[in-house]
């Protein structure tokens, strides 16, 4: 009964590869979330969606594109790997837009490596 | 541009004593403030907050500080448990739809 799970954990690839990442919430949570933590360990907001439409977009590169089928699941689809995109991927999930006063509830975040 | 800083990348304490975790600020936009606690290979937990209308918040054994004219705020944890050892991240928003996160202070508690 994981609140928010994601897949895969971990995740090795060769560069210029084309990846996703899953993620499911079974919280009845209407936002989601993506954020990198980089090898300076900064956890940073990527998307965020709310009831399936966009909602943050944080400048990143038009690589990385988010799906949200339903509210329960946000993927991330990630064209033409890079190097630079070795880190580790959270998603999370809040009731409500995340001003900070909804609780973020995070998955276990996927380690993508990119040879 | 880190708007939220975290400057000591870890500590050490003794169990039973204080842990003092410390965090700072440039965004004085900022008025909800979160710490986060992450053990290895999970997400990040949820574990206190303050709004800015506050300058101290208390739960349990975890009580937040926040001071808005110096930008900082900190985390005491009394007493320290073995179990407390973990990663504290310190978030901020300006009620906005985004928290912006600071490094993490790597917390180690000795029995």
């Amino acid at each position: 009964d994981t609140a928010v799970s994601q897949t895969p954990k971990y995740l090795v690839t060769q560069m210029g590869n084309d990846k996703s990442i899953k993620c499911e919430q079974n919280l009845g949570h209407d936002t989601m979330y993506w954020y990198k933590q980089d090898s300076k360990k900064f956890l940073k907001i990527m998307f965020s969606y709310n009831n399936k439409e966009l909602i943050i977009n944080e400048t990143v590169p038009n690589r990385f594109s988010p799906k949200s089928p339903d509210k329960a699941h946000l993927n991330l689809h990630i064209n033409s790997l890079e190097l630079g995109d070795s880190a580790v991927y959270f998603c999370a999930s809040s009731h409500g837009l995340a001003g900070g006063f909804n609780e973020q509830f995070f998955g276990p975040g996927t380690r993508l490596t990119v040879l | 541009d880190q708007q939220v800083k975290q400057n000591s990348p870890s500590l050490s304490v003794q169990e039973g004593r204080i842990s003092i975790l410390n965090c700072d600020y440039t965004n004085s936009m900022f008025d909800y403030f979160l710490w986060y606690k992450k053990y290895p290979a999970e997400g990040p937990t949820f574990l206190i907050s303050i709004s800015s209308i506050k300058d101290k918040n208390e739960d349990g054994r975890f009580t937040v500080f926040l001071n808005k004219s110096a930008k900082h705020l900190s985390l005491h944890i009394v007493p320290s448990q073995p179990g407390d050892s973990a990663v504290y991240f310190c978030a901020a928003s300006d009620g906005g739809n985004k928290l912006v996160f600071g490094a993490g202070t790597i917390l180690r508690v000795k029995s």
